[in-house]
């Protein structure tokens, strides 16, 4: 029974390239959120998609970021022309509605060198 | 704005040693407050708190919530070195989707 899946764990990205961040929810999940974690702060909400539905984003930069949950296969995180500014851990949480706990993966460390 | 506010920031205690961690929250329409660990990896829940005055425990680890007063505390008793971690707490509203993490307790336990 895997909890919520991400990858890959550490992503190095130079300047003006894409990152794309994958998360697997646990089994059964159909709530995933993303959130940011810049070095010394604490977790940032960015995204909270539902399948094929994207529900609330007002955490998420306008320009360069996107996300997805697609009916099938994981969600993605995908940040376009990535600066220095846009290092930090991205964790991804699921939980199976509004009212229950978040479970989180064990992040995505960008670095943009 | 919603506000989580954590304290103390850092602790460092010995072994054995009993702590308590405090979250204050300023919120519209609450729904539960939660806590996670933090240990250089994945935030690893541990209570949700939804109603007041009723205590969760797990172990040596256990939480209260007073709605009245908008806060949480979290105890360890006897605190061992794998305790020694970042504690986030959380809230959720009922209208939203998100959590609001206050900056978490970076504790420290010596042997």
């Amino acid at each position: 029974n895997a909890g919520v899946m991400q990858n890959p764990r550490h992503l190095v990205r130079r300047r003006g390239q894409e990152a794309r961040l994958r998360c697997s929810p646990v089994k059964g999940h159909s709530h995933v959120y993303w959130y940011r974690q810049l070095p010394e702060e604490g977790l940032k909400f960015m995204v909270y998609l539902q399948k094929e539905n994207i529900i609330d984003e007002s955490g998420m930069p306008k320009e360069r970021f996107s996300a997805e949950f697609p009916k099938e296969g994981p969600s993605i995180l995908r940040i376009q022309q990535v600066v220095r500014g846009d290092s930090a851990a991205y964790f991804c949480a699921s939980s199976t509605d509004l009212n229950t706990e978040a479970f989180f993966g064990q992040g995505t460390r960008l670095t943009v060198v | 704005e919603d506000k989580v506010v954590q304290s103390p920031l850092s602790l460092v205690v010995h072994e054995g040693d009993t702590v308590t961690l405090n979250c204050s929250y300023e919120v519209t329409n609450f729904r539960s407050l939660l806590w996670y660990k933090q240990e250089k990896k994945a935030p690893t829940f541990l209570f949700m708190l939804t109603s007041s005055g009723i205590e969760k425990k797990s172990g040596r680890l256990s939480s209260i919530l007073d709605k009245k007063e908008l806060f949480s505390i979290l105890n360890i008793t006897a605190t061992q070195t794998g305790d020694s971690a970042i504690y986030l707490c959380a809230v959720g509203i009922a209208s939203g989707s998100r959590l609001t993490f206050g900056e978490g307790t970076q504790l420290t336990v010596n042997p």
